[in-house]
């Protein structure tokens, strides 16, 4: 089936720097990719939706200077968290649209971001 | 706007059924899902169902849907302490940059052998 490869699954990072998460699609092309966060007990927010070859429209309150997505292949997607801090830490995922309705979204496998 | 409503904690006995409600709000939705969320890990799809339909059923689960009263549920036969998890449930929405799922906070669902 359809796979979304994410990676850093974790990552530690100082205050002020920025980390840069990856999503590849590996059997399949992801014209369009979904970023999410998840705080701990709590559901998963649409942070962006990115589409290949364009910009990346996001959701009400999200910062697109701090959260900057690239997705400038069919199948990459990048998510860089610039000049991270303590309250950036959350758990992040990516998602992908697959044609088969069936299928639906996959998703990655997530990334655990912990700002010190 | 979009909201989808999960209760939050569900307890049950090895060998119950559990069921697990949802309620959600955008009757445009098109397909509506049922994802399962072990700890750490990313999401795994369990079922769909399209919103033209009642009811689904995949060996041990069971989703029934209500459209009128926008009324989503899942019910786990013969419940296994390896259900334990977190379980969302999730609308389709139409955004203006695709389609993105919508998700609920989630039901902790906790088996006791």
């Amino acid at each position: 089936g359809a796979v979304v490869s994410q990676h850093p699954s974790w990552v530690i990072c100082k205050s002020g720097t920025s980390v840069k998460i990856e999503c590849r699609s590996l059997d399949f092309q992801a014209t369009t990719m979904f970023w999410y966060r998840q705080f701990p007990k709590q559901s998963l927010m649409l942070m962006a939706t990115s589409n290949e070859g364009s910009k990346a429209t996001y959701e009400q309150g999200v910062e697109k200077d701090k959260f900057l997505i690239n997705h400038a292949s069919l199948t990459l997607s990048t998510l860089t968290v610039t000049s991270a801090h303590p309250e950036d830490s959350s758990f992040y995922i990516c998602s992908a649209r697959i044609q088969d309705p069936l299928e639906g979204y996959t998703f990655g496998s997530g990334t655990r971001l912990t700002v010190v | 706007g979009e909201d989808v409503e999960q209760s939050l904690f569900l307890s049950v006995r090895e060998g119950d059924s559990s069921v697990i409600n949802c309620t959600y709000t955008d009757s445009s939705s098109t397909y509506l899902y049922w994802y399962k969320q072990e700890p750490g890990a990313g999401l795994q799809l369990l079922t769909y169902i399209f919103s033209n339909m009642d009811m689904k059923q995949d060996q041990r689960l069971t989703v029934l849907l209500n459209k009128k009263d926008k009324h989503l549920s899942l019910r786990i036969a013969d419940t296994q302490t390896g259900d334990s998890a977190i379980y969302f449930c999730a609308e389709s929405i139409a955004d203006q940059a695709g389609t993105a799922l919508i998700f609920g906070k989630g039901t902790t669902l906790s088996v006791s052998s």
